[in-house]
């Protein structure tokens, strides 16, 4: 069973800087792109950012091009989020999310329950 | 970027009642479509990938079709586990953006 467990989330000030943690477990990590999804409070979906199983595509959302990247440690299982220059509007719960196969299809198949960050001075 | 839109924005139905969401994007998308559900407090879930593709272990009356810039998902025999937002995304370019969600309720 496909298990992702986000941390990492808190308060911080705008401008500040925080890191968020995905733990995979249940299925082989290194074989699967992964993705970072957010949801602002009371709305909808927003993508954020995917890696690749091996690194070699990283996107990002243009609205966090700059300033949150994604990152792997496959020998850890661990998905991150490293995010710099945080505004108001970065303030959600952010979903860890596994992509789904084969890769370019870019669907998410399975999903923790989520971190929250919250922005605000 | 590509824009998704959804029809309708909510809708009341029954258990029992079929169901059916429209989903459409601003470009062709070919088949590079995907449902999600998010009840309230939780993580969405995969229900159809690629258009019409039933995600594993999901029951067979979620249903989805379509291709380019239309899609639908339906939802036969609505049961009382389906009251929930329903998202579709595209994936054909990034950003994979996603529609503003359907919310399903009673």
């Amino acid at each position: 069973e496909v298990q992702l467990v986000e941390s990492g989330g808190g308060l911080v000030q705008p401008g500040g800087s925080l890191r968020l943690s995905c733990a995979a477990s249940g299925f082989t990590f290194s074989s699967y792109g992964m993705n970072w999804v957010r949801q602002a409070p009371g709305k909808g979906l927003e993508w954020v950012s995917y890696i690749s199983n091996g690194r070699s595509t990283i996107l990002h959302a243009d609205s966090v091009k700059g300033r949150l990247t994604i990152s792997r440690d496959n020998a850890k299982n661990l998905l991150y989020l490293q995010m710099n220059s945080l505004r108001d509007e970065d303030t959600a719960v952010y979903y860890c999310a596994r992509g789904g196969v084969p890769s370019d299809y870019h669907y998410m198949d399975g999903w923790g329950k989520g971190t929250t960050v919250t922005v605000s001075s | 970027d590509i824009q998704m839109t959804q029809s309708p924005s909510s809708l009341s139905a029954s258990v029992g009642d079929r169901v059916t969401i429209t989903c459409r994007a601003s470009q062709s998308i070919s088949f590079y479509l995907h449902w999600y559900h998010q009840k309230l407090g939780k993580a969405p879930n995969l229900l159809i990938y690629a258009a019409s593709s039933l995600q594993s272990g999901v029951p067979s009356r979620f249903s989805g079709r379509g291709s380019g810039t239309d899609f639908t998902l339906t939802i036969s025999n609505l049961q009382p586990e389906d009251f929930a937002t329903y998202y579709c995304q595209q994936s054909y370019t990034s950003p994979f953006t996603f529609g503003p969600g359907t919310k399903v309720e009673i």
